[in-house]
């Protein structure tokens, strides 16, 4: 079954504690990205990759990192999350930027 | 700066009516996308699309590129419509997505 797969679903964290959520997909894309969603701002993107080692900054990409070491992962890194990260992430997959897109389940954080 | 607006924010609907939610843009584009999100969070792709229209079931989506508009449509509605529908498009100037702030449809049986 085509997946992405993100964890953890849900987190609780302090402020200044890293943490890194995951990503995996199972159908050999070739672009991933990550967004966040908040109530009234939509989702948008905070960062994509275009395949292994090739990253790049979406809209609001400050205070998140990246890497693309694999083609099936695309973890998100908060090297000292804020209170203002708290959010609905989304991690996505999709063969190309003009081709269908598929998301993962979603990830709710919480910084506190 | 919005790059994608839809319309209606909100919109509530009889069981069986007729729906339309319309999504315009700003940029140039490769693609755009009909997104469903149920509540719970979930978000599933329902159309892509570069020109024309499309129909899947009840759904149909349209495009008109020289207006930069397009239209999801939702005939004989049914509550297990209830969603939110989220436009967004390619860019075709790099790879980055733009996404509406998405229209909230209530279906009342």
């Amino acid at each position: 079954e085509a997946q992405v797969t993100q964890n953890p679903r849900y987190l609780i964290t302090v402020t200044g504690k890293k943490l890194t959520v995951t990503c995996s997909q199972n159908m050999n894309h070739e672009y991933m990205s990550w967004y966040r969603q908040d109530p009234g701002l939509g989702l948008r993107q905070i960062y994509y990759s275009m395949n292994v080692e090739v990253t790049d900054k979406g809209d609001v990409p400050e205070g998140y990192k990246v890497s693309r070491k694999e083609k099936r992962n695309f973890p998100l890194i908060l090297e000292s999350p804020s209170p203002n990260q708290t959010s609905l992430y989304f991690c996505a997959s999709s063969s190309g930027t003009g081709n269908t897109i598929y998301f993962g389940e979603g990830s709710w954080l919480t910084v506190v | 700066k919005n790059e994608v607006e839809q319309s209606p924010q909100n919109l509530t609907a009889q069981e069986g009516e007729f729906i339309t939610i319309n999504c315009s843009y700003s940029v140039g584009i490769s693609a755009l996308h009909w997104l469903q999100q149920h509540p719970g969070g979930g978000i599933v792709s329902l159309f892509m699309l570069s020109s024309g229209k499309k129909k899947h079931g009840r759904l149909i989506a349209t495009i008109n590129i020289q207006e930069k508009h397009s239209s999801l449509h939702i005939t004989a509605s049914h509550p297990r419509d209830s969603a939110v529908y989220i436009c967004a498009v390619t860019s075709n100037t790099g790879n980055q997505f733009y996404f509406g702030t998405g229209t909230s449809l209530t279906v009342i049986p």
